[in-house]
């Protein structure tokens, strides 16, 4: 069986600071996984994903996400956080049912950024 | 491209109602789709996987005679959610995913809010 943990289901940073939402995974299969974020009452939107080619992932607006097979690890970062970036962050495996697995989702980490 | 819709956005019905609500891609065809449900400051359950011309796979504790879904066509899935009573209020969500891809890539879409009075 897959799982996800996302460590924190909050995370508030700075304007311009940092931004690291940490997600560690389980997986008896290598992994597909994802991050996509999602803005009030909207459906979600692909950031990046890994399917087993380079293992640092670049995705859409600015973020990036590493894939760490000895830590289990696929946390998500940018730079430089900018007001837009609030919004509530998933974490996702895929199981890998044929060709058309389904996700499972971590929790969630909602990240606010101040001014 | 590959972009998923959903109608209706929101919906307000009596308990008891049925409320239908439709999932399309609308630029590419979609042999699965998939739908979830989520609540208030949580994460996305899946509730159950469409696949096109057969019968709807059903996670565990989904109640298939409740959670009807019908995928007839290539770009449209419907979940229709039957005699709705105010513990369905929830915020619904479907994807898809292309046909032939194989690195499980869904597409969302916007979702539905359903609130039952």
């Amino acid at each position: 069986a897959q799982s996800v943990t996302q460590l924190g289901s909050h995370v508030s940073v700075s304007e311009g600071a940092l931004v690291l939402l940490r997600c560690n995974y389980s997986s008896s299969v290598p992994p597909y996984l994802f991050w996509y974020v999602q803005y009030p009452n909207q459906g979600l939107q692909l950031l990046l994903k890994y399917t087993s080619a380079a293992t640092l992932v670049k995705g859409i607006n600015g973020f990036e996400a590493e894939f760490k097979k000895s830590e289990t690890s696929f946390h998500l970062t940018k730079p430089s956080a900018h007001m837009s970036d609030a919004a509530e962050y998933f974490c996702a495996v895929s199981d890998h049912r044929g060709s058309q697995g389904n996700l499972i989702f971590g929790k969630g980490t909602k990240l606010s950024v101040k001014p | 491209g590959a972009v998923v819709s959903q109608h209706p956005s929101w919906v307000i019905c009596k308990s008891g109602t049925s409320v239908k609500i439709e999932c399309r891609s609308l630029d590419f065809q979609a042999t699965t789709m998939f739908w979830y449900r989520q609540f208030p400051k949580q994460s996305l359950m899946l509730m159950a996987t469409s696949n096109e011309g057969s019968k709807a796979t059903y996670e565990q504790g989904v109640e298939k005679d409740k959670f009807l879904i019908n995928h007839a066509s290539l770009t449209l899935s419907t979940l229709t959610v039957t005699s709705a009573h105010p513990e369905d209020s929830s915020f619904y969500i479907c994807s898809a995913s292309p046909s032939g891809r194989k690195n499980n890539e869904q597409f969302f879409g916007p979702g539905t809010r359903l609130t039952v009075l």
